[in-house]
């Protein structure tokens, strides 16, 4: 069964990092293309950034370039989103989702608080 | 970059008639490789999003049949053949041919 559980959320304030986890479990991530979407409270889903599946290459939306990196751990069969100088508009759920032909898994997300 | 429009923002339906969502994108969704990279998801209140349509027209597993998916180029549409109270959320589209965009959202209410 796949599995795709989200951590490391929480209340942070203006300028400071998280690093955002996905356990993954039930499938290999050198086989799929990786993401993290982000959801806005009360907003619409916003696609943030990929992995590769061989891990050649990540791509970012451009609201995230140069303060977000994704990255993952094989061996622990784990995704990251490191997320730096925080501002209240990334305020969201992070969601992780694995991408077959088409997001078809996705995890159950982690909140983010940008707060002062 | 591409923008994926969709239509109406809000659709007030009725249990048992059908109801149909558009999607249009602001350039061609055929990739290099052949396939058109258009997926449809359904997001109740308080969950993660739901697969329901990838490549168009193909359904993800578990999805009732009610459900459908077309279009070619620019325009897609989600169709639902007969509103269940179920049904109830919101949808988005997703175009993941050059990078990944969602549609803005359609809020389906009875």
């Amino acid at each position: 069964q796949v599995q795709l559980v989200e951590s490391g959320g929480g209340v942070v304030q203006p300028g400071r990092s998280l690093r955002l986890s996905c356990a993954v479990s039930g499938i290999s991530l050198s086989t799929h293309h990786m993401h993290w979407v982000r959801q806005a409270p009360g907003k619409g889903l916003e696609w943030v950034a990929v992995m590769w599946f061989d891990g050649s290459r990540q791509d970012y939306a451009d609201s995230v370039k140069g303060r977000f990196t994704i990255s993952r751990d094989s061996s622990k069969n784990m995704l990251y989103l490191q997320v730096n100088s925080l501002t209240a508009e990334d305020t969201a759920v992070y969601y992780c989702v694995r991408d077959n032909s088409g997001f078809d898994i996705w995890g159950q997300g982690t909140m983010v608080t940008v707060s002062s | 970059d591409v923008v994926m429009t969709q239509s109406p923002p809000s659709l007030p339906v009725t249990l048992g008639q059908p109801a149909s969502i558009s999607c249009r994108s602001s350039q061609s969704l055929v990739h290099s490789d052949g396939n058109t990279y258009l997926g449809w998801f359904q997001q109740r209140p308080g969950q993660s999003p739901r697969p329901l349509i990838y490549k168009v027209s193909n359904r993800d597993s578990g999805v009732p049949d009610r459900f459908s998916g077309s279009g070619s180029g620019t325009d897609f549409t989600l169709k639902i053949s007969r509103v269940e109270a179920e049904d109830v959320g919101v949808y988005y589209c997703l175009q993941g041919t050059h990078s990944w965009t969602f549609g803005q959202g359609t809020k389906v209410e009875i």
